[in-house]
């Protein structure tokens, strides 16, 4: 199975902050690579698809980047509904693999 | 709008059985490969099985669940299963199911249901 590696595994961030997030892969996965936000209690939401694609009525603060092994997530200014938990995913084999997750709480 | 209901959790006792249901509406369920995606309390996810949109072509399992769990589907009733035997404690999750975006099997999930909790224990 592919592994995806996400770092850190917790941010502590403030409000108007730009954030980045990493997603690394075992092995060459193209653009096969999604985000996905988690709220306490709910299920993921698509941010981002083939790795830099916004998902429809996701906000342009949110951005991606990446190819091959490295993906990284950016928001650029932080906002209060953004503290959440974030989860890359990769799409280039049927066994769809997520990364370990980072949680974003506020600082 | 799509829609999609898992029902069918809860507890119960190692060695025993669950199925799992999914109700989707809103859309041309039988035109889409499904996806369950589990996880367990305070973890991250972890995917489970697909099955092809005919129900038939192919199904699919993660190690952890191979031999154990089955997927299927009843496209008249637009309706997903998740079957699962031999429950350990290790199955304890949140259990959802998911749609990819396009329809086919690799894809990521552009809708997901509410989650039904799944708690095995003595």
């Amino acid at each position: 199975d592919i592994q995806l590696t996400q770092s850190p595994s917790f941010l502590s961030a403030s409000v108007g902050d730009r954030v980045t997030i990493t997603c690394r892969a075992s092995q060459d996965i193209s653009s096969y690579l999604a985000w996905y936000q988690q709220k306490p209690g709910k299920a993921p939401k698509l941010l981002i698809y083939v790795a830099s694609t916004l998902q429809s009525g996701v906000p342009s603060r949110f951005s991606g980047r990446g190819s091959g092994t490295e993906f990284t997530l950016t928001i650029s200014s932080l906002q209060p509904e953004d503290f959440a938990a974030y989860y890359c995913q990769q799409f280039n084999s049927y066994r769809l693999t997520f990364g370990g997750g980072t949680k974003v709480e506020i600082k | 709008q799509v829609q999609l209901m898992e029902s069918g959790g809860g507890v119960v006792l190692p060695g025993r059985s669950l199925r799992l249901s999914c109700a989707a509406s809103g859309f041309t369920f039988s035109t889409y490969t499904f996806h369950w995606v589990r996880q367990a309390p305070g973890k991250g996810l972890e995917w489970v099985a697909v099955i092809s949109a005919d129900g038939i072509t192919f199904d699919y399992y993660a190690d952890s669940v191979k031999g154990r769990f089955t997927i299927s589907r009843d496209n008249s009733r637009n309706t997903l299963y998740l079957q699962m035997n031999s429950l350990r404690p290790d199955d304890t999750a949140v259990y959802y199911c998911a749609r990819p975006r396009r329809g086919v099997i690799t894809d990521p999930f552009d809708y997901w249901g509410q989650g039904t909790l799944v708690t095995v224990s003595s």
